[in-house]
């Protein structure tokens, strides 16, 4: 398929090292936040979700850290696997349902 | 397990022309949702839909733009008279609960392409 975001950023990592996500929002009123994986040619596909009375969130390989204070999010993934290359977005909501996602970061992961 | 589809996969239209984007939210979900993704930017949102009306909508969804829910399953956009600028990945989107607090399925996305 056709990748998107040919101008995001892009972190590049060996496979089976740990990768930082960083994610910067602006609404301080957002409560909710998620990370989503998009792989090239597809939707974004739900990873993980943190509400904002917590500061941190583990799943199966990934993390999520909230900071309030500085409005600043970020996806932890250990032991970096090949399928994990992907475009990666925070996305938030606030007072409404609607999601607000971020520029997304390119994961490029090496062999 | 049960996922969001869409179709076509890909519409390649004239400009001026209307277009009709087709999405089948997960069966019992009540919100449903519209995004769209330019090539090389992030997902925007559109329009979301609860209980038959829009509930909210972006500067961009402006008036050649529609939504409907035809028949219970379906959820569609309309674009009425194409421009070149909306040219995009489209992305349907549904879920279960109250917006907030709840994760968005979202489908593989229509790309649509205005000549």
């Amino acid at each position: 398929g056709e990748s998107v975001g040919l101008h995001l950023p892009t972190l590049s990592v060996q496979e089976g090292d740990n990768s930082i996500i960083n994610c910067a929002y602006s609404n301080s009123a957002s409560d909710y936040f998620i990370w989503y994986k998009q792989e090239s040619g597809k939707g974004p596909q739900f990873i993980i979700d943190i509400r904002s009375n917590m500061d941190k969130r583990q799943g199966q390989r990934v993390t999520v850290l909230l900071n309030k204070t500085v409005k600043h999010l970020s996806l932890q993934i250990a032991a970096t696997q090949p399928g994990d290359s992907a475009v990666y977005f925070c996305a938030e909501t606030g007072t409404a349902s609607k999601l607000t996602f971020g520029t997304g970061t390119r994961l490029q992961v090496t062999l | 397990e049960p996922e969001v589809t869409q179709t076509p996969s890909h519409q390649v239209t004239q400009m001026g022309q209307e277009v009709i984007l087709r999405c089948v939210p997960i069966s019992n979900h009540l919100y449903f949702y519209w995004y769209r993704q330019i090539l090389g930017q992030k997902v925007e949102f559109l329009v979301s839909f609860y209980n038959n009306e829009i509930s909210e909508k972006s500067e961009i969804f402006d008036d050649q733009f529609s939504v409907e829910r035809p028949d219970g399953s379906n959820f569609t956009l309309k674009i009425r008279s194409t421009k070149l600028e909306d040219s995009a990945m489209y992305f349907c989107a549904s879920n279960r609960l109250a917006g907030r607090n709840n994760e968005q399925f979202f489908g593989p996305g229509t790309r649509l392409t205005v000549l």
